[in-house]
């Protein structure tokens, strides 16, 4: 299968920084991405849909203030948790959407650790 | 998007089939069920993926009703590095949108 790259894969943060996640297809191009969340013993949660060229989706209750999306390019979307503090620390998983064969798959990536203190 | 529900967790022993059934009683007509596996910390892992009948690939078979309300997720001879949970989704498949949403998931607990 295709493969999607995360970085960081761990970050520290300090409570009011920003912290930018990157996203990336490596040998695909993506013109849809979607990032997730995962609290611990907790299912994955879709925050929005990164479409490539335009503003991304938000889920209901997920503040486009918060996080901020930005897919520049068809292999890359970043994720930036703007002023973060404890509560949002969380395990953070992005998809990127291709057409495989006759159907559409999508890969994930390994996630990205977050921590804020 | 057509809502999943899945037990949460299954126990199991090494050398064992394990299947684990998904209802999806509002599937549409253009989605497919795919499911992933996902260790702790790590993104999910693609599967299988099947629309209707029954689909096997070299890690897992997966069996659809001709009402396409439930599917089975086989495992055969599981292996202690199977314990992880495991997610069946709706969608895909010709969906504009693409979105995937998971449910609880099965926690599957393999022991030797």
């Amino acid at each position: 299968g295709a493969v999607v790259s995360q970085h960081p894969s761990r970050v520290i943060c300090k409570s009011g920084t920003s912290v930018k996640i990157e996203c990336r297809s490596l040998d695909f191009q993506a013109t849809t991405m979607f990032w997730y969340r995962q609290f611990p013993k907790k299912s994955l949660m879709l925050m929005a849909t990164s479409n490539e060229g335009s503003k991304a989706t938000y889920e209901q209750g997920v503040e486009k203030d918060k996080f901020l999306i930005n897919h520049a390019s068809l292999t890359l979307s970043t994720l930036t948790v703007t002023s973060a503090h404890p509560e949002d620390s969380s395990f953070y998983i992005c998809s990127a959407r291709v057409k495989w064969g006759a159907d559409w798959e999508q890969f994930f990536g390994p996630g990205t650790r977050l921590t804020v203190l | 998007l057509a809502k999943t529900t899945q037990p949460i967790s299954m126990d199991s022993y090494e050398g064992q089939e394990v299947n684990i059934t998904c209802s999806h009683n509002n599937i549409a007509t253009n989605d497919y069920i795919t499911w992933y596996q996902q260790f702790p910390s790590q993104g999910p892992r693609f599967i299988i993926q099947g629309y209707k009948t029954k689909v096997t690939n070299e890690v897992a078979s997966l069996f659809i009703p001709a009402d396409r309300k439930s599917s089975t997720l086989s495992l055969p001879r599981v292996s202690l590095s199977d314990t992880a949970v495991y997610y069946c989704l709706v969608g895909e498949g010709s969906s504009n949108t693409g979105k995937l949403i998971f449910g609880q998931g099965t926690t599957l607990q393999v022991k030797p």
